[in-house]
């Protein structure tokens, strides 16, 4: 089956410093990929959609300029949390799908602590 | 736009039937899906409705109405190991984006 691998799995930052995810489709192409964030005890809230060779489109609320994405080839996307905040400190977690399937693969997630 | 409701909350024994609800309302609806989520790890893929009606895959089945915007997810034969939360999740057809509603948490008792 589909596996998207997702790093680093847990990753602490000081405030002010950029960390970056990577999110990776391991047996299939894939030209969307999607990032979640997700707070404790609460739903996924998708933040934006990466697409392969062009912009990323991102949700209302969610701030380009901070949250970075580039999708440079088919099997790799990555997020970049700039300046990063004590209340960026959440659960990030990318998913793809391959195209004859209606199920999305997720990552593992990266639990990100900002200090 | 988009709106979602499922109950937040089911607790039920070993061995019994468990039906979470959702309604929505979703512009340029595709499909409904289902992920469960266990605690601290990342959502896991059950079930998807693209038409009206049954789909069954082993304890769990998920049944779809597009005409009342209404779905269910079952869970038969209730295990330990299903404590977790259930997310319905629309699939819509602009961007194939797939957004969640707040999510069932369900504990299964001994």
């Amino acid at each position: 089956g589909a596996v998207v691998s997702q790093h680093p799995s847990r990753v602490i930052c000081k405030s002010g410093t950029s960390v970056k995810i990577e999110c990776r489709s391991l047996d299939f192409q894939a030209t969307t990929m999607f990032w979640y964030r997700q707070f404790p005890k609460q739903s996924l809230m998708l933040m934006a959609t990466s697409n392969e060779g062009s912009k990323a489109t991102y949700e209302q609320g969610v701030e380009k300029d901070k949250f970075l994405i580039n999708h440079a080839s088919l099997t790799l996307s990555t997020l970049t949390v700039t300046s990063a905040h004590p209340e960026d400190s959440s659960f990030y977690i990318c998913s793809a799908s391959e195209e004859e399937h209606y199920g999305y693969t997720f990552g593992s997630g990266t639990r990100l602590t900002v200090v | 736009g988009q709106s979602l409701e499922q109950p937040s909350e089911v607790t039920a024994v070993e061995g019994a039937i468990v039906q979470i609800n959702c309604t929505y309302q979703t512009s340029g609806f595709y499909g409904l899906s289902w992920y469960q989520q266990h605690d601290g790890g990342a959502p896991t893929f059950l079930s998807y409705n693209g038409l009206d009606g049954l789909e069954e895959t082993g304890r769990f089945s998920s049944f779809l109405s597009r005409s009342d915007s209404y779905g269910y997810l079952l869970l038969q034969e209730l295990q330990m190991k299903d404590s977790a939360s259930y997310f319905c999740a629309p699939r819509r057809a602009a961007g194939n984006k797939l957004t969640f509603g707040g999510g069932t948490r369900v504990l299964v008792k001994p």
